[in-house]
C-alpha cells in the first residue's frame, strides 16, 4: 500500500441499508479526516480524529459515525442511508506534527443511494 | 460565519497566464492552501501560504494578503494538463480546513 486507500471505488445501496466505507493509511498519519464532496460545494467534512482513539465532529456529522481503533484505519458507517447522502466520499489523512496541516487524500468513494 | 469564495469556472488558451482569486472570511486563520483536481480524482497539493506574499513553485505562484483576506493561484505556461479545478482551503482557528467550492479552469488550444 502507498499512501490512502479506500473501499469500495463505487457502490450503489438502498436507502435504509447500512454501509461502512473503508479508509487505509500506511504513512502512520496522525490525523484522518472524511469529507463528502457535492457539485457546486467545496469538500465537506463529516468527521475527524486527531490521534488513534479519538475522534470528532464536522461540518456535517448527522447520520455518518466513524471509529478509530488504530492509526492506519478510519472507517465511515452510514447506519440508515439517505437520499441525500448520495455523494463522493474522500477520506485524508496529515500529519499534525509538521509544520502545516497538508492534507493526503485518497481516491474517493463514489455513493449512490436509492 | 465561514465563508471562502472562488470563481465557479475561468477559461484560458494554452501558453498563457491564468490567475484564480480567492477571498476568505474564517474563525481565525492558520494558513491557506491551493489544491488541484482532476475531473474524477482525489484533491492533490498545490501550495501553502501563511505569511504574506508570494511563494512560487515552477510555473505556479500563490499569493496572500492577510490583511485583504485575499488569495490567488498564478498558473504560466499553461498546459493542456492543467485543466482541472482548483481548491482553495483556509486553516482555520480549529486547525480544521475550510473549502471553497473550487474554480474550474478550462484550457483551450
Amino acid at each position: 500500500i502507498a499512501g490512502i486507500t479506500q473501499a469500495p471505488t463505487s457502490q450503489i445501496l438502498a436507502a435504509g441499508r447500512r454501509m461502512t466505507l473503508r479508509c487505509t493509511q500506511d504513512m502512520r498519519h496522525n490525523a484522518m479526516y472524511w469529507y463528502r464532496q457535492d457539485l457546486g460545494l467545496g469538500l465537506r467534512l463529516i468527521h475527524y480524529s486527531n490521534t488513534a482513539g479519538t475522534t470528532g465532529k464536522g461540518e456535517v456529522p448527522d447520520g455518518y459515525s466513524v471509529s478509530r481503533a488504530n492509526t492506519d484505519d478510519f472507517p465511515l458507517t452510514l447506519a440508515s442511508a439517505v437520499p441525500s447522502q448520495t455523494s463522493v466520499y474522500f477520506c485524508a489523512s496529515s500529519d499534525r506534527a509538521e509544520s502545516y496541516n497538508e492534507q493526503f487524500f485518497g481516491p474517493g468513494t463514489r455513493l449512490t443511494v436509492l | 460565519g465561514q465563508n471562502i469564495d472562488q470563481p465557479t469556472e475561468m477559461t484560458a488558451t494554452e501558453g498563457a497566464i491564468v490567475q484564480i482569486n480567492c477571498t476568505y472570511q474564517t474563525s481565525g486563520f492558520n494558513g491557506l492552501f491551493w489544491y488541484q483536481q482532476h475531473a474524477g480524482e482525489a484533491p492533490t497539493f498545490l501550495s501553502y501560504n501563511v505569511l504574506d506574499g508570494l511563494e512560487e513553485k515552477g510555473r505556479f505562484s500563490s499569493f496572500l494578503s492577510r490583511s485583504k483576506g485575499y488569495s490567488y493561484l498564478l498558473l504560466k505556461e499553461l498546459q493542456m494538463k492543467d485543466s482541472a479545478s482548483y481548491l482553495c482551503a483556509v486553516e482555520d482557528s480549529n486547525y480544521q480546513l475550510i473549502w471553497g467550492a473550487g474554480t474550474k479552469l478550462i484550457i483551450k488550444p
